[in-house]
C-alpha cells in the first residue's frame, strides 16, 4: 500500500539556519501531499499542501515541492525561528477514488535553539 | 468559527475497562476520522464516516473498537475491555466534503494502567 517516509530526527539546528526535512512516498497513484505540524501541547495543523506533480507549497516561510520524478515532497525554510520547535509530519492522500484518509510518516521533531 | 473539539483530552482506564471518546467536528462537515497516535509515532487511520455512514472501518484493530455518528455531526470512538497496547492519543478530523482539508481535534491521550 501507500507510505510515507520522512528523515528520522530529532532535528537541531540555531535560530536563523537553513532547514530541509526530507520525504519521500510509495504511492501506486497521483496523490496529494502535505506537510502537517504539531506545535507542543497542540493539535496537528496543516502547514502546506500540493496536489499534483511540479506544484509547490507555501506557508509562513516553509517551502515543499511535488516532485514526481523522484517521488519526495522535502520541506525546506530558509531561516528557521525559535517558534518553528514542532514535530513535522509528511502525509499523503491516494489519489483516485479515494475517501481521502491521510497516510502519515513518522514525524520530525526539530529544535531551533537561540 | 469552533475547531474539532474532542473530550475527554486525558483519560486514565484500567485493563479491562470500556472507554468512550468523543468528538465534536466542526459544524456542516461531512467528513469525519479518526486517527490513532502511539507515542513518537505518526497517527494511523481508524475509521472513516461519511455523514452517518461508516464507510470504512478497516483500520480498527480489533473488535474491541467501535465507532459510531448516529446523526452526522457528533462521533464517539469506544474501546471494550481496554488493554495496555490501547494506550496512545485518539484523533478526530473533519472535513467540509471527501478529499478536502482536514482540521484535527486537540486528541485524547488514553492511558490503560
Amino acid at each position: 500500500g501507500d507510505s510515507v517516509t520522512q528523515m528520522e530526527g530529532p532535528v537541531t539546528l540555531s535560530e536563523e539556519a537553513f532547514l530541509t526535512i526530507n520525504c519521500t512516498y510509495t504511492a501506486t497513484g497521483y496523490p496529494s501531499l502535505f506537510w502537517y505540524v504539531q506545535y507542543p501541547g497542540e493539535g496537528l495543523q496543516l502547514l502546506l499542501k500540493a496536489t499534483k506533480a511540479d506544484d509547490k507549497g507555501s506557508n509562513k516561510g516553509f517551502e515543499a515541492t511535488y516532485r514526481k520524478e523522484t517521488t519526495s515532497f522535502h520541506l525546506e525554510k530558509g531561516s528557521v525561528q525559535v517558534s518553528d520547535s514542532a514535530v513535522y509530519f509528511c502525509a499523503l492522500i491516494e489519489g483516485g477514488g479515494s475517501q481521502g484518509n491521510l497516510i502519515f510518516g513518522k514525524g520530525t521533531k526539530l529544535s531551533v535553539k537561540p | 468559527g469552533a475547531g474539532v473539539s474532542q473530550s475527554p483530552r486525558y483519560k486514565v482506564a484500567k485493563r479491562g475497562q470500556d472507554v468512550a471518546l468523543r468528538c465534536d467536528p466542526i459544524s456542516g462537515h461531512v467528513s469525519l476520522f479518526w486517527y490513532q497516535q502511539a507515542l513518537g509515532q505518526g497517527p494511523e487511520f481508524l475509521t472513516y464516516f461519511q455523514n452517518e455512514a461508516q464507510l470504512d472501518k478497516s483500520g480498527l484493530p480489533s473488535d474491541r473498537f467501535f465507532a459510531e455518528r448516529p446523526e452526522g455531526s457528533v462521533s464517539t470512538l469506544k474501546i471494550q475491555r481496554t488493554q495496555q497496547e490501547d494506550s496512545a492519543v485518539y484523533l478526530c478530523a473533519s472535513s467540509l466534503v471527501v478529499r478536502a482539508e482536514q482540521y484535527f481535534g486537540p486528541g485524547t491521550r488514553l492511558t490503560v494502567t
